[in-house]
């Protein structure tokens, strides 16, 4: 059974420091990761997808790296803002029984950008 | 483009009455569809998923039930809603099989009192 893992729960940093948030899975038979932003209340909003063959996806101050052989991925903010405080959601995703792709999600790691 | 849309936002329920939760996809067919819980300081719990009209495939054994009468339409429902069903749901929608990016609606928050 596919676990993820994120670290750490919770962040908190200055405006305009560059910053990375963790995510390790169990299982490395993976067709890809899949990176969420959630606000209080609100549904996902993906970030970036990275297939099972990439080594990293960029987008903006964005950038998710994945190493399916040693279970990690990083997700790279750069000059954070205040506008990027959220919780950062990493998921796995693969097949399920039913062939349909089923997404393992981490637990998030809530992220607070001070001004 | 396509969008999803997610209805109610919010949602207080007695325990012991009928839930209905409603997700409906633009722009896009044949999508496959995904009912998620996300309980209070836990991760995201998919319940249902469905390839197609009428096929729906259930992750975990539960009070609540999933059905797809139309191809880009997606209901979550139960007859008898208990304390433990409190919670925030997700509809999500995605194409093919395996690689196709994930997305979202907004959610519903279910508070049963």
């Amino acid at each position: 059974k596919q676990e993820v893992t994120q670290i750490p729960a919770a962040l908190s940093v200055p405006e305009g420091e560059n910053l990375v948030l963790n995510c390790s899975f169990t299982d490395s038979a993976i067709y890809n990761l899949q990176w969420f932003r959630q606000d209080p209340g609100k549904g996902l909003t993906s970030l970036l997808l990275i297939q099972s063959s990439q080594r990293e996806q960029t987008s903006g101050r964005l950038n998710a790296s994945l190493d399916k052989s040693s279970g990690r991925s990083t997700l790279y903010i750069a000059a954070s803002q205040p506008g990027d405080s959220a919780t950062y959601l990493c998921a796995v995703g693969s097949i399920s029984s039913g062939s349909a792709r089923q997404l393992t999600f981490g637990s998030g790691t809530q992220l607070t950008v001070l001004p | 483009s396509q969008t999803i849309h997610q209805w109610p936002a919010t949602l207080v329920q007695p325990v012991g009455s009928p839930l209905s939760l409603e997700c409906t996809v633009e722009g896009t067919s044949n999508p496959n569809l995904y009912w998620y819980r996300q309980a209070a300081g836990r991760g995201l719990q998919l319940l249902f998923y469905s390839v197609g009209i009428g096929q729906i495939s259930s992750e975990v054994p539960q009070n609540l039930s999933a059905s797809r009468p139309q191809d880009r339409q997606f209901i979550l429902s139960s007859k008898k809603l208990l304390l433990s069903d409190s919670g925030f749901y997700l509809c999500a929608w995605s194409l093919g099989q395996g690689q196709a990016e994930a997305f979202f609606g907004q959610g519903t928050r279910l508070t049963v009192v």
